[in-house]
């Protein structure tokens, strides 16, 4: 029961192009979403997130939307750098219990 | 460096085995999570603890137990093992019971023959 779906498994972006990861999710009672970075042989690292009762939040390179109609999350990243390159997960949170989506596996190419 | 750490790092046993994952959370975190992520899986939630007691339960195993230590730190048991258990188990922690923004450690990976 997959209730955090990212279908792309992999991106390959240009430097200083946007990247734009995405997420979809099954249970509207989710009510706090996020955004993790990870690179090999470390654990995941909080990027971003969202409640959601909000449709935007932005920190530097990094924007996270959200379309509850369409149950839907993005991450862009504007520029891209070459440092961004790792796996990125998105999460969801609601009735406390976790749930992390398969990982989207971002190059970023000099 | 996330502040929690993870131990073993490394574990390679064979099925039919017990394992004892831990796990030491962020000086101040009084929560600790388990997770599993499997080959090509995303992480899946198992356990959650704050303050020594069980909080929230997810996709665990009966085979799996946790605990919550009163110095805060955690322990992961796995038992009567199988193949399919081979993952990485990440734990996290927070500082409240419910904060949302969980700090990973490195992750055990545990290989089971």
């Amino acid at each position: 029961d997959q209730q955090v779906k990212q279908n792309s498994p992999s991106l390959s972006v240009q430097e200083g192009r946007i990247s734009i990861l995405n997420c979809d999710y099954t249970n509207s009672m989710f009510d706090y979403f996020l955004w993790y970075k990870k690179y090999p042989a470390e654990g995941p690292t909080f990027l971003i997130s969202i409640s959601s009762i909000k449709d935007k939040n932005e920190d530097g390179r990094f924007t996270v939307f959200l379309n509850k109609s369409a149950k839907h999350l993005s991450l862009h990243i504007v520029p891209s750098q070459p440092g961004d390159s790792a796996v990125y997960f998105c999460a969801a949170t609601g009735s406390n219990q976790f749930y992390f989506g398969t990982g989207t596996s971002l190059t970023v190419i000099p | 460096d996330s502040g929690v750490t993870q131990t073993p790092k490394h574990l390679i046993t064979a099925t039919g085995q017990r394992v004892t994952l831990r796990c030491s959370p962020r000086s101040g975190d009084l929560s600790v999570y388990w997770y599993q992520q499997s080959l090509d899986q995303g992480l899946q939630f198992l356990i959650q603890y704050y303050n020594g007691e069980e909080r929230a339960k997810g996709n665990i195993l009966e085979r799996f137990s946790a605990q919550q230590f009163p110095d805060l730190h955690s322990e992961l048991n796995l038992s009567s093992l199988e193949l399919g258990d081979s993952a990485l188990y990440f734990c996290a922690s927070t500082r409240s019971r419910s904060s949302e923004t969980q700090y990973f450690g490195p992750g055990t990976r545990l290989l089971v023959l």
